[in-house]
């Protein structure tokens, strides 16, 4: 299986931050990789896909780059709904792996 | 808009069996893969499986934790997926999430359903 690491594990961040969490997978995935945002007791929600393509309805404060192995999201601006945890997913090969997370909070 | 509802969720001993549904609308249901994803408490992500759609042969994938024991199944005549887990295990327990899946990835989630194996 493909191994997907996340850094930070966790940062504390300001509103107007720009914040980036980076992915790495174990083995190139060319682009097949999404970012989902996780609230407390709620539901996932895919921000990004296709490693850049922002999903429909997303701020565009959102944005993600990469290929192969390394790959971003960036929050150009944080915002307060946006103190989340956010993971990676690869789905390059099955199964689908997700990072562990990155939990964004409050400064 | 695309809504999924998923239930079935509850109590079981370990070695028991759960059935999981997943009412879907908003969408043609019949169109895209479906996926199934958990979350043991205060843990990360797991994507347990997949079927594909009927031009696909409705093909299953698993992963390697439920493989032999999870079955995934679709009724495209009535909007549902479903999730038959059986010899389950305390480490089975976790929200479960229907979700639909579009461009190779989860797309749109369900709210979710608690499964606790427990003796």
């Amino acid at each position: 299986d493909i191994q997907m690491t996340q850094s930070p594990s966790s940062l504390s961040a300001s509103v107007g931050d720009r914040v980036t969490i980076t992915c790495r997978a174990s083995q190139g995935i060319t682009n097949d990789l999404g970012w989902y945002q996780q609230k407390p007791g709620k539901a996932p929600k895919r921000l990004i896909y296709a490693a850049s393509s922002l999903q429909s309805g997303v701020p565009s404060r959102f944005s993600g780059s990469g290929s192969g192995t390394e790959f971003t999201l960036t929050i150009s601006s944080l915002q307060p709904e946006d103190f989340a945890t956010y993971y990676c997913l690869q789905h390059s090969s099955y199964p689908g792996t997700f990072g562990p997370g990155t939990k964004v909070d409050i400064k | 808009e695309v809504r999924l509802v998923e239930s079935g969720g509850g109590l079981v001993q370990p070695g028991g069996s759960l059935r999981l549904s997943c009412a879907a609308s908003g969408f043609t249901f019949s169109d895209p893969y479906m996926d199934w994803v958990r979350q043991a408490p205060g843990k990360g992500l797991e994507w347990i499986g997949r079927t594909r759609n009927k031009a696909n042969s409705y093909a299953t994938d698993y992963a390697a934790s439920v493989k032999g024991r999870f079955t995934i199944s679709r009724d495209d005549s009535k909007n549902s997926l479903y999730l038959q887990m059986n010899s389950l295990k305390i480490e089975d327990t976790a929200v479960y999430y229907c979700a639909k899946d579009w461009n190779g990835s989860p797309e749109y989630w369900g709210q979710g359903t608690l499964v606790t194996v427990s003796s």
